[in-house]
Protein backbone atom coordinates (compact mmCIF):
# COMPACT_ATOMS: atom_id res chain seq x y z
CA UNK A 1 0.00 0.00 0.00
CA UNK A 2 1.40 3.29 -0.68
CA UNK A 3 1.96 6.03 1.86
CA UNK A 4 -0.50 8.83 1.07
CA UNK A 5 -2.89 7.70 -2.03
CA UNK A 6 -5.27 10.19 -3.66
CA UNK A 7 -7.81 10.13 -6.85
CA UNK A 8 -5.94 11.22 -9.79
CA UNK A 9 -9.64 12.66 -10.99
CA UNK A 10 -9.50 14.91 -13.11
CA UNK A 11 -12.55 16.53 -11.52
CA UNK A 12 -14.65 18.93 -13.65
CA UNK A 13 -17.03 20.88 -12.07
CA UNK A 14 -19.08 24.25 -13.32
CA UNK A 15 -18.59 27.13 -11.47
CA UNK A 16 -20.50 27.22 -8.08
CA UNK A 17 -20.03 23.59 -7.10
CA UNK A 18 -19.09 21.83 -4.11
CA UNK A 19 -16.52 19.49 -5.04
CA UNK A 20 -14.80 17.08 -2.37
CA UNK A 21 -10.88 15.40 -2.55
CA UNK A 22 -10.31 12.15 0.02
CA UNK A 23 -6.90 11.16 0.71
CA UNK A 24 -5.67 7.81 3.12
CA UNK A 25 -2.73 7.27 4.66
CA UNK A 26 -0.85 4.09 6.01
CA UNK A 27 1.16 5.43 8.50
CA UNK A 28 -0.74 5.43 11.64
CA UNK A 29 1.74 6.99 13.36
CA UNK A 30 1.84 10.09 11.38
CA UNK A 31 1.88 13.19 13.28
CA UNK A 32 0.71 16.22 10.69
CA UNK A 33 -1.17 16.23 7.57
CA UNK A 34 -1.78 19.40 4.60
CA UNK A 35 -3.18 20.35 1.80
CA UNK A 36 -0.78 21.77 -1.21
CA UNK A 37 -1.96 23.01 -4.44
CA UNK A 38 0.05 22.95 -7.25
CA UNK A 39 -0.86 25.11 -10.17
CA UNK A 40 0.28 23.96 -13.80
CA UNK A 41 4.22 24.01 -14.29
CA UNK A 42 4.64 26.23 -10.64
CA UNK A 43 5.64 25.19 -7.42
CA UNK A 44 3.54 23.48 -4.47
CA UNK A 45 2.30 25.76 -2.27
CA UNK A 46 0.82 25.07 1.07
CA UNK A 47 -3.34 25.68 1.08
CA UNK A 48 -3.82 24.71 4.40
CA UNK A 49 -3.18 22.81 7.27
CA UNK A 50 -5.35 19.72 8.70
CA UNK A 51 -6.48 19.57 12.20
CA UNK A 52 -8.20 16.74 14.30
CA UNK A 53 -11.13 18.67 15.57
CA UNK A 54 -11.58 19.46 11.38
CA UNK A 55 -10.80 23.42 10.13
CA UNK A 56 -12.03 25.81 7.72
CA UNK A 57 -10.73 28.81 5.91
CA UNK A 58 -13.24 30.65 3.80
CA UNK A 59 -14.96 28.02 1.12
CA UNK A 60 -12.11 25.37 1.76
CA UNK A 61 -12.75 22.69 4.50
CA UNK A 62 -10.33 20.06 6.11
CA UNK A 63 -11.40 17.07 7.92
CA UNK A 64 -8.93 13.93 9.89
CA UNK A 65 -9.51 10.94 10.50
CA UNK A 66 -7.51 9.26 12.46
CA UNK A 67 -8.96 5.97 12.95
CA UNK A 68 -10.07 5.80 9.38
CA UNK A 69 -6.99 7.01 8.02
CA UNK A 70 -8.20 9.51 5.99
CA UNK A 71 -8.46 13.12 4.81
CA UNK A 72 -10.67 15.39 2.86
CA UNK A 73 -10.62 18.38 1.57
CA UNK A 74 -13.80 20.18 0.58
CA UNK A 75 -14.42 23.44 -1.60
CA UNK A 76 -17.15 24.96 -1.42
CA UNK A 77 -18.41 27.55 -4.55
CA UNK A 78 -16.24 26.72 -6.81
CA UNK A 79 -14.21 29.20 -8.83
CA UNK A 80 -12.20 29.36 -12.12
CA UNK A 81 -9.03 29.99 -10.05
CA UNK A 82 -9.73 26.87 -7.85
CA UNK A 83 -8.24 25.16 -11.00
CA UNK A 84 -4.92 23.43 -10.11
CA UNK A 85 -3.59 20.08 -8.51
CA UNK A 86 -4.22 19.28 -4.71
CA UNK A 87 -1.71 17.39 -3.01
CA UNK A 88 -2.49 15.68 -0.08
CA UNK A 89 0.48 15.70 2.76
CA UNK A 90 1.21 13.92 5.27
CA UNK A 91 4.26 14.03 8.30
CA UNK A 92 4.92 10.65 9.19
CA UNK A 93 7.76 11.52 12.07
CA UNK A 94 6.12 14.42 13.48
CA UNK A 95 8.98 16.95 14.96
CA UNK A 96 10.69 19.33 13.16
CA UNK A 97 12.72 16.80 11.14
CA UNK A 98 9.85 14.88 9.46
CA UNK A 99 10.53 14.99 5.97
CA UNK A 100 7.08 15.53 4.16
CA UNK A 101 5.66 12.69 2.07
CA UNK A 102 2.99 13.82 -1.10
CA UNK A 103 0.43 12.34 -2.76
CA UNK A 104 0.38 12.38 -6.32
CA UNK A 105 -2.55 14.65 -6.39
CA UNK A 106 -6.08 15.35 -7.36
CA UNK A 107 -6.31 17.67 -10.39
CA UNK A 108 -9.71 19.85 -10.42
CA UNK A 109 -10.69 22.02 -13.38
CA UNK A 110 -13.60 24.10 -12.80
CA UNK A 111 -15.82 25.14 -16.18
CA UNK A 112 -17.39 28.47 -16.52
CA UNK B 1 11.21 38.70 -0.79
CA UNK B 2 13.82 36.06 -2.70
CA UNK B 3 12.42 33.53 -0.52
CA UNK B 4 13.73 30.29 -2.07
CA UNK B 5 15.54 30.52 -5.36
CA UNK B 6 16.81 27.86 -7.75
CA UNK B 7 19.34 28.05 -10.56
CA UNK B 8 18.98 27.06 -13.33
CA UNK B 9 15.24 26.74 -14.65
CA UNK B 10 15.94 24.59 -16.96
CA UNK B 11 18.76 22.46 -18.44
CA UNK B 12 19.46 20.04 -20.92
CA UNK B 13 22.24 17.28 -20.24
CA UNK B 14 23.83 14.76 -22.45
CA UNK B 15 24.21 11.23 -20.55
CA UNK B 16 27.08 11.05 -18.25
CA UNK B 17 27.72 14.82 -17.96
CA UNK B 18 27.49 16.35 -14.34
CA UNK B 19 26.21 19.35 -13.37
CA UNK B 20 25.05 21.10 -9.77
CA UNK B 21 21.30 22.42 -9.24
CA UNK B 22 21.62 25.81 -6.85
CA UNK B 23 19.41 26.56 -4.45
CA UNK B 24 19.74 29.72 -1.92
CA UNK B 25 16.82 30.68 0.84
CA UNK B 26 16.96 33.80 2.47
CA UNK B 27 14.47 33.28 5.26
CA UNK B 28 17.25 31.87 7.96
CA UNK B 29 15.30 28.45 7.42
CA UNK B 30 17.37 25.36 8.98
CA UNK B 31 15.57 22.35 6.86
CA UNK B 32 16.31 22.33 3.12
CA UNK B 33 15.07 19.58 0.77
CA UNK B 34 15.44 18.19 -2.63
CA UNK B 35 12.37 16.95 -4.47
CA UNK B 36 11.48 15.42 -8.00
CA UNK B 37 8.49 15.28 -9.70
CA UNK B 38 7.37 12.94 -12.18
CA UNK B 39 4.59 12.67 -14.20
CA UNK B 40 2.23 9.74 -12.17
CA UNK B 41 4.74 9.81 -9.16
CA UNK B 42 4.23 13.17 -6.97
CA UNK B 43 7.02 14.14 -5.35
CA UNK B 44 9.90 12.14 -4.35
CA UNK B 45 11.87 13.40 -1.78
CA UNK B 46 16.59 13.18 -2.95
CA UNK B 47 17.96 14.61 0.47
CA UNK B 48 17.11 17.02 3.16
CA UNK B 49 19.02 18.54 5.27
CA UNK B 50 18.47 19.90 9.11
CA UNK B 51 21.35 22.45 9.57
CA UNK B 52 24.56 23.43 7.86
CA UNK B 53 26.55 20.40 7.68
CA UNK B 54 24.22 17.72 8.02
CA UNK B 55 22.43 15.81 5.62
CA UNK B 56 20.21 12.83 5.07
CA UNK B 57 19.08 10.44 2.08
CA UNK B 58 15.51 10.57 1.11
CA UNK B 59 13.52 8.36 -1.00
CA UNK B 60 15.34 8.61 -3.87
CA UNK B 61 18.81 9.50 -3.61
CA UNK B 62 21.05 7.49 -5.90
CA UNK B 63 23.10 9.14 -8.40
CA UNK B 64 22.49 12.64 -6.71
CA UNK B 65 25.01 14.37 -3.91
CA UNK B 66 24.18 16.92 -1.39
CA UNK B 67 26.42 19.12 1.06
CA UNK B 68 25.22 22.03 3.19
CA UNK B 69 28.00 24.48 4.38
CA UNK B 70 25.92 27.46 5.05
CA UNK B 71 22.28 27.80 6.17
CA UNK B 72 21.74 29.45 3.06
CA UNK B 73 23.20 27.31 -0.10
CA UNK B 74 22.34 23.75 -0.44
CA UNK B 75 23.28 22.81 -4.14
CA UNK B 76 22.21 19.17 -5.46
CA UNK B 77 24.84 17.85 -7.55
CA UNK B 78 24.21 15.05 -10.21
CA UNK B 79 27.40 13.01 -10.63
CA UNK B 80 26.90 11.04 -13.86
CA UNK B 81 23.50 12.03 -15.61
CA UNK B 82 20.74 9.45 -16.84
CA UNK B 83 17.93 9.57 -18.77
CA UNK B 84 16.09 8.72 -15.81
CA UNK B 85 16.88 11.83 -13.91
CA UNK B 86 14.76 13.62 -16.52
CA UNK B 87 12.45 15.17 -14.11
CA UNK B 88 11.20 18.67 -12.66
CA UNK B 89 13.49 19.12 -9.97
CA UNK B 90 12.12 21.58 -6.59
CA UNK B 91 14.27 22.54 -3.54
CA UNK B 92 12.25 23.53 -0.65
CA UNK B 93 12.77 25.50 2.99
CA UNK B 94 11.34 25.35 6.34
CA UNK B 95 11.57 26.98 9.60
CA UNK B 96 10.41 23.56 11.13
CA UNK B 97 10.05 20.78 8.65
CA UNK B 98 6.07 21.24 8.51
CA UNK B 99 5.48 23.84 5.90
CA UNK B 100 7.66 23.72 2.81
CA UNK B 101 8.38 27.11 0.94
CA UNK B 102 9.23 25.27 -2.42
CA UNK B 103 11.29 27.47 -4.90
CA UNK B 104 9.78 27.66 -8.65
CA UNK B 105 11.69 24.07 -9.44
CA UNK B 106 14.49 23.18 -12.33
CA UNK B 107 13.39 21.32 -15.84
CA UNK B 108 16.24 19.16 -16.09
CA UNK B 109 16.34 16.84 -19.54
CA UNK B 110 19.10 14.02 -19.63
CA UNK B 111 19.32 13.08 -23.56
Amino acid sequence: RKEVEQDPGPFNVPEGATVAFNCTYSNSASQSFFWYRQDCRKEPKLLMSVYSSGNEDGRFTAQLNRASQYISLLIRDSKLSDSATYLCVVNPYGGSQGNLIFGKGTKLSVKP
Amino acid sequence: NAGVTQTPKFQVLKTGQSMTLQCAQDMNHEYMSWYRQDPGMGLRLIHYSVGAGITDQGEVPNGYNVSRSTTEDFPLRLLSAAPSQTSVYFCASSPTGRQLFFGSGTQLSVL
